[in-house]
């Protein structure tokens, strides 16, 4: 089954740094998101990559997606309180795979202090 | 424009229970999924429904059971229900392939 590894699992850090969140997947796929959850809400979706070397940004977060080391990251600059949630990565199944059936990452905590 | 709803929010039932969770997908999307999340696991796929038609199911037992109505409208079931059900179960829907899912609140169920 396709596996899908998000580390750190844990990240703390102070406001103004900057930090990369790394999320690597086992087998071709062709679609690549990462979402967002604050405590006790629900999902949402930040970015969308569907190709090789595509590059997102929104704020102070920016998204990325090399699908030959099957890696994207998300690269957190000059960190502010309101960032703290947890990210997680997600991939579709490939080749045949169906509109709503992804693979989660396990998550990174991220929580940011002053 | 409305998001993915969930009804209920909350939900607490006993062991041996079965529970009903319903879930209104956005206005035009046919795709409904459902996953599991709970902090042991993570987030693990239930099952997905496209115009009444179950696509794809994941690794959950048969006590798992789901719908779709012809309004999108989807429903989950859980049947003689255990302790380790316990969780919160999101929808999401989606419009097309290279959309993102769009996720409901969740429905916190507690198997006591």
């Amino acid at each position: 089954e396709l596996k899908v590894e998000q580390n750190p699992l844990f990240l703390s850090m102070q406001e103004g740094k900057n930090y990369t969140i790394y999320c690597n997947y086992s087998t071709t796929s062709d679609r690549l998101y990462w979402y967002r959850q604050d405590p006790g809400k629900s999902l949402e979706s930040l970015f969308v990559l569907l190709s090789n070397g595509a590059v997102k940004q929104e704020g102070r977060l920016m998204a990325s997606l090399d699908t030959k080391a099957r890696l994207s990251t998300l690269h957190i600059t000059a960190a502010v309180h309101d960032l703290s949630a947890t990210y997680f990565c997600a991939v579709d199944g490939g080749r045949g795979s169906t509109l709503g059936r992804l693979y989660f990452g396990r998550g990174t905590q991220l929580t940011v202090w002053p | 424009k409305a998001g993915v709803t969930q009804t209920p929010r909350y939900l607490i039932k006993t062991r041996g229970q079965q529970v009903t969770l319903s879930c209104s997908p956005i206005s035009g999307h046919r795709s409904v999924s459902w996953y599991q999340q709970t902090p042991g696991q993570g987030l693990q796929f239930l099952f997905e429904y496209f115009s009444e038609t179950q696509r794809n199911k994941g690794n959950f037992p048969g006590r798992f059971s789901g719908r779709q109505f012809s309004n999108s409208r989807s429903e989950m079931n859980v049947s003689t229900l255990e302790l380790g059900d316990s969780a919160l179960y999101l929808c999401a829907s989606s419009p097309a392939f290279n959309s993102p899912l769009h996720f409901g609140n969740g429905t916190r169920l507690t198997v006591t």
